[in-house]
């Protein structure tokens, strides 16, 4: 069975700062992988996804994230954190049952962005 | 263009009320699902459309939960006598079978629907 464990479920960073979230999965299949991100009281948002193509994808927003085999990895940077950027985030691994792609989330991440 | 859609966006009902949430997919999409998720906690899921036929079901989804989808287009998920545990966001999901967007996964979400259970 799939699953996702997002490390540390608060993260702080400085205006400007690097942001650095981390996932790792487990998955019994070449998986597909997405951040999410959740603003308060809102639904969810892809902000990038992998999809077996390049390993270092870009999304939205200034984000990226590299999908690492060997680690079982998927973790969100941004080079320089933005006050906008204060939300959280949910990894999600998505794989074939019964004819359709079931996708499973990780607990998420609040990044708080500090002035 | 509208995305996808719920009502109500809050619920505040009294333990052992039935309360009714209705989802509209976007348009084109043929794939819905409904997830739930409590504080701290990641989207789980419940139970999954394609067209009108429910093919899954989450064991989450006690027999006090129903989910139809009559027409294939708009959905509804109901809770008889609700408990406090049921306080939680539900959210609406819909995708596409065709294309790239089904064999990835990929959802689009409604900005949910808050339930609050006294």
């Amino acid at each position: 069975a799939q699953s996702v464990t997002q490390l540390g479920s608060h993260v702080s960073v400085s205006e400007g700062a690097l942001v650095l979230l981390r996932c790792n999965y487990s998955s019994s299949v070449p998986p597909y992988l997405f951040w999410y991100v959740q603003y308060p009281n809102q639904g969810l948002q892809l902000l990038l996804k992998y999809t077996s193509a390049a390993t270092l994808v870009k999304g939205i927003n200034g984000f990226e994230a590299e999908f690492k085999k060997s680690e079982t990895s998927f973790h969100l940077t941004k080079p320089s954190a933005h006050m906008s950027d204060a939300a959280e985030y949910f990894c999600a691994v998505s794989e074939n049952s019964g004819g359709y792609q079931k996708v499973t989330f990780g607990i998420g991440t609040k990044l708080q962005v500090i002035p | 263009d509208t995305g996808v859609s719920q009502d109500p966006r809050h619920k505040i009902t009294k333990r052992g009320q039935n309360v009714t949430f209705r989802c509209d997919p976007i348009s084109e999409h043929n794939r819905l699902y409904w997830y739930r998720q409590t504080l701290g906690q990641g989207p789980e899921f419940l139970t999954y459309f394609q067209n009108e036929a429910q093919l899954e079901k989450s064991r989450l989804l006690s027999d006090r939960f129903s989910a139809e989808r009559p027409k294939g287009s708009f959905s509804t998920l109901e809770i008889q006598r609700t408990e406090q545990g049921d306080s939680a966001m539900y959210l609406c999901a819909s995708s596409l079978a065709g294309g790239t967007a089904i064999y990835t996964g990929e959802l689009f979400f409604g900005e949910g629907s808050r339930l609050t259970v006294l």
